[in-house]
């Protein structure tokens, strides 16, 4: 069973360029979270999604940052117009339904975005 | 006041120690418990969760959960180096999910 997959692993971005990150859950999962995590920082929450559904977008800026996570295909971070400051590191996580596994979240390996 | 507490460290130890790392928390709804160990530039990986108040064993590595006191420990028998990374530790209620900021551990040789 393969794990959290996302990619690419590594992007570089000028300021004023889009980035796009992509996470697949493991399988069977059905809820995907988004969290960013500055160094020798800890994670901080930005987003959690169903297929199809935005639970809570609480910890996403109001500007320039979407995710979207279709009935088919990966769940999608998107930063348009990117600065300096969105350089971080940004993991994906899963976790099964709650009615039918423990409340447990397995994370990706992570995008990090470095935005020149 | 945060909902999840936990000390940033670091804790430097002698290879072969015990360790304990603690959190505190403030949400009483909060049921499920867990650790996840955090090597440098690397993703989280789940270490151990639990359900409830009590303990659960692992290896080296012993879970408790006290939910009178809203605190949650992980202990770490004969460290080695290889322990050393950074711990953070979870805590959810219905698929959300609170993170506390993370203890660096450096295990000496």
């Amino acid at each position: 069973n393969a794990g959290v997959m996302q990619n690419p692993r590594h992007l570089v971005r000028r300021r004023g360029q889009e980035a796009r990150l992509r996470c697949s859950p493991m399988k069977g999962h059905s809820h995907v979270y988004w969290y960013r995590q500055l160094p020798e920082e800890g994670l901080k929450f930005m987003v959690y999604l169903q297929k199809e559904n935005i639970i809570d977008e609480s910890g996403m800026p109001k500007e320039r940052f979407s995710a979207e996570f279709p009935k088919e295909g990966p769940s999608i971070l998107r930063i348009q117009q990117v600065v300096r400051g969105d350089s971080a590191a940004y993991f994906c996580a899963s976790s099964p339904d709650q009615t039918t596994s423990t409340d447990t979240q397995y994370f990706g390996p992570g995008t990090r975005l470095t935005v020149l | 006041q945060k909902e999840v507490e936990q000390d940033p460290g670091p804790l430097s130890v002698p290879e072969g120690a015990i360790v304990s790392l603690n959190c505190t928390y403030s949400n009483s709804a909060f049921q499920y418990f867990m650790w996840y160990r955090q090597y440098s530039r690397k993703g989280p990986e789940l270490l151990m969760y639990t359900y409830s108040s009590g303990n659960k064993e692992d290896g080296r590595f012993t879970a408790q959960v006290d939910k009178s006191s809203k605190y949650i420990s992980l202990f770490i028998r004969d460290s080695q180096p290889s322990d050393s990374a950074t711990y953070l530790c979870a805590m959810s209620s219905f698929n959300k999910f609170y993170f506390g900021s993370g203890t660096k551990l450096n295990v000496k040789p």
